[in-house]
This record gives structure tokens, sequence and C-alpha cells, in this order.
């Protein structure tokens, strides 16, 4: 069965220190992958998307988002984090045949400790 | 434009009740997508308009719950008869077909069904 698995469900990390979440999907092939953000009272806001090429991804706010194949992964990273990156991230897929069809991980709660 | 608009952004009802909510997307988006959030979980798809046409609906979406989009622009989602396991976040976004999928959310209508 197709999934999108966010292993950790709340991650706690002190400013300035450096943020890595994990994804992995399970697909019968590659599927567009996406990081969004949610804030509470905010919609969800794209952070960034691989579609192919480049496997290392630079999206907005310092973001950024590995490819790997070979373990079905895109981790997303940022090297410093900031009180305002505390909100929940969600990695989404969509499979290339059905692209509007987006299916998402349950997400990563951030907690930024001053 | 300042993006995907959802009204109202909290509902209370009574179970047995119908609701409509309602979402206008960006302008110039010819898809539009409605998606239910429940406390913990990532949004789950519901349904997808590219223009007026309703092109898939979930297996999540029942009887009771109907969508519309009349003109190609704003579109209503109704639930008759609610229950309280409908108690959710209803979010809609929107995307043109010309950038592969890349999906504009709105702020949600949360939901409560007494």
């Amino acid at each position: 069965a197709q999934s999108v698995t966010q292993p950790d469900i709340h991650i706690t990390v002190s400013e300035g220190a450096s943020l890595e979440l994990r994804c992995n999907y399970s697909y019968g092939a590659t599927p567009y992958l996406f990081w969004y953000v949610q804030s509470p009272g905010q919609g969800l806001q794209l952070l960034l998307k691989y579609f192919s090429g480049d496997t290392l991804v630079q999206g907005i706010k310092g973001f950024e988002a590995e490819f790997k194949r070979s373990q079905s992964s895109f981790n997303l990273r940022k090297p410093s984090v900031h009180w305002s990156d505390a909100a929940e991230y969600f990695c989404a897929v969509a499979p290339r045949s059905n692209d509007y069809k987006l299916s998402f991980g349950a997400g990563t709660t951030v907690t930024v400790r001053a | 434009d300042t993006g995907v608009s959802q009204d109202p952004r909290h509902k209370i009802t009574k179970r047995g009740q119908n609701v409509t909510f309602r979402c206008d997307p960006i302008s110039e988006h010819n898809r539009l997508y409605w998606y239910r959030q429940t406390l913990g979980q990532g949004p789950e798809f519901l349904t997808y308009f590219q223009n007026e046409a309703q092109l898939e609906k979930s297996r999540l979406l029942s009887d009771r719950f109907s969508a519309e989009r009349p003109k190609g622009s704003f579109s209503t989602l109704e639930i008759q008869r609610t229950e309280q396991g409908d108690s959710a976040m209803y979010l809609c976004a929107s995307s043109s077909s010309k950038i592969v999928n890349e999906q504009f959310f709105g702020p949600g209508t949360r939901l409560t069904v007494l």
C-alpha cells in the first residue's frame, strides 16, 4: 500500500541548533515530493518540492531537503532554527500519474526552546 | 490577490444539522481541492475540481457530502445530517494546471459537531 511516514511526532530543538525532520514514503514509483509547514491559525505553506534533477532541493525560510531514492526518503533540514520555526511540518507526496492527489504524513510538531 | 480564503473560519453545529462551507481560490487558478484534517493527522484528500468539473471524489466523501464549483471559481462543500465524526478542519486549496501541483491552501474551516 502507498504510504507516507513521518517517524517523529514531536521534536524539540534549541534556537540556533540544526533541525532534521524525517520522511519516508512507500510508492510504486518515485512520486512528486513536498514539505509543507502549518503554523497555528495559518494555512499550510509550501516550503519546497522535488520533481526531478538535483536531489538537494532548496526552499523558502532557509530550509532544504534531500531526496534519497535508495532509502525512499525526503528529509527536511535547516542549519540554524529560529523561534519562528516552531510549527507543524508535513511531508506530502503525489503520484506522477495523478499529480493533483496529495497524500500527507501525520506531521511532526517542532518546538523551539530559547 | 491575497490567496485562498475560506468562510466561515469556525462552525459549531448540532448533530443532524446541515452545514455549508465556501472556498474562494486564487483567481487565476483552475484547480481546486478539498481536504479534511483531524487532530494529530495530516490532511486527507476529499475531492478535486478542474474548472467546474469534479474529477475525483475520495471514498471518504460519503453520500452526505457534496461539493460544487458552479462557475469554475468559488466552491462550496455541504455536509448533510452532520455527525460527531464530521468534526474536523476542512481545508481548501487551489493550483494552476500550468505549474505542476503547487497547491496553495486556505486557513481552513473548523467544524465542531455537538
